[in-house]
């Protein structure tokens, strides 16, 4: 079993729509989870990240992690174009970074 | 040049062929890292160096080889790959071991 799962799509939804991003992981010792965003030909760079449960919102993104289910998510409210990208969901503890597959977003004018 | 910069950005070589690739990073970190991004696949860490340490080797096979002159260079070096090799390499740093890394662009590396 992979420690994080993440659907690698590709997930295609118009502009303006509430896009959710999921991933499960299996590690009860991780503390932190990450979204990192990866435009082509770009290497990954962090988007956000919460520590433990709950939610967390940046404009109009927003993270959210469920312990006991060991479910993350990623809500893109208003989607542009430019959110078009894949994103990597990640969770960390112990001095253990592990990543899940990406989820290869487009957003269609 | 910011943040983390990598050479070559496409590089193709045969299965006998030797080379390396490079990453400089500009952000004063103290820890990189080297991972392979394969299509569908986790990202998967291959090497880590801390203050020029080697920390964590993840099982990579003798046929990559890390060089860490200095915190701030990061090299690796290839030598008769498999094709199944060809994917691309990212190079990474952060303050200490942390969750935020700081990604280059990318190697894209094809075995023929």
């Amino acid at each position: 079993q992979k420690e994080v799962e993440q659907d690698p799509g590709p997930l295609s939804v118009p502009e303006g729509a509430i896009v959710s991003l999921n991933c499960t992981y299996s590690n009860s010792a991780f503390q932190y989870f990450m979204w990192y965003r990866q435009y082509s030909r770009k290497g990954p760079e962090l988007l956000m990240y919460t520590y433990s449960s709950g939610n967390k919102e940046d404009g109009r993104f927003t993270a959210q992690v469920d312990k006991s289910s060991k479910y993350i998510s990623l809500f893109i409210r208003d989607s542009q174009p430019s959110d078009s990208a894949t994103y990597l969901c990640a969770s960390a503890g112990a001095q253990k970074l592990v990543f899940g597959q990406g989820t290869r977003l487009t957003i269609n004018p | 040049e910011t943040g983390v910069t990598q050479t070559p950005r496409h590089l193709v070589m045969g299965m006998t062929n030797k080379k390396s690739l490079k990453c400089e990073q500009h952000l004063g970190h103290n820890a990189m890292y080297w991972y392979k991004q394969s299509a569908k696949k986790p990202l998967e860490l291959m090497f880590v160096y801390n203050f020029k340490e080697q920390t964590e080797n993840n099982s990579v096979p003798s046929r990559f080889s890390p060089e860490c002159p200095n915190s701030s260079h990061l090299f690796l070096h290839l030598h008769t790959l498999q094709p199944e090799d060809s994917a691309l390499y990212l190079c990474a740093s952060s303050q200490d071991w942390g969750i935020e890394q700081f990604f280059g662009p990318g190697t894209r590396l094809t075995v023929l």
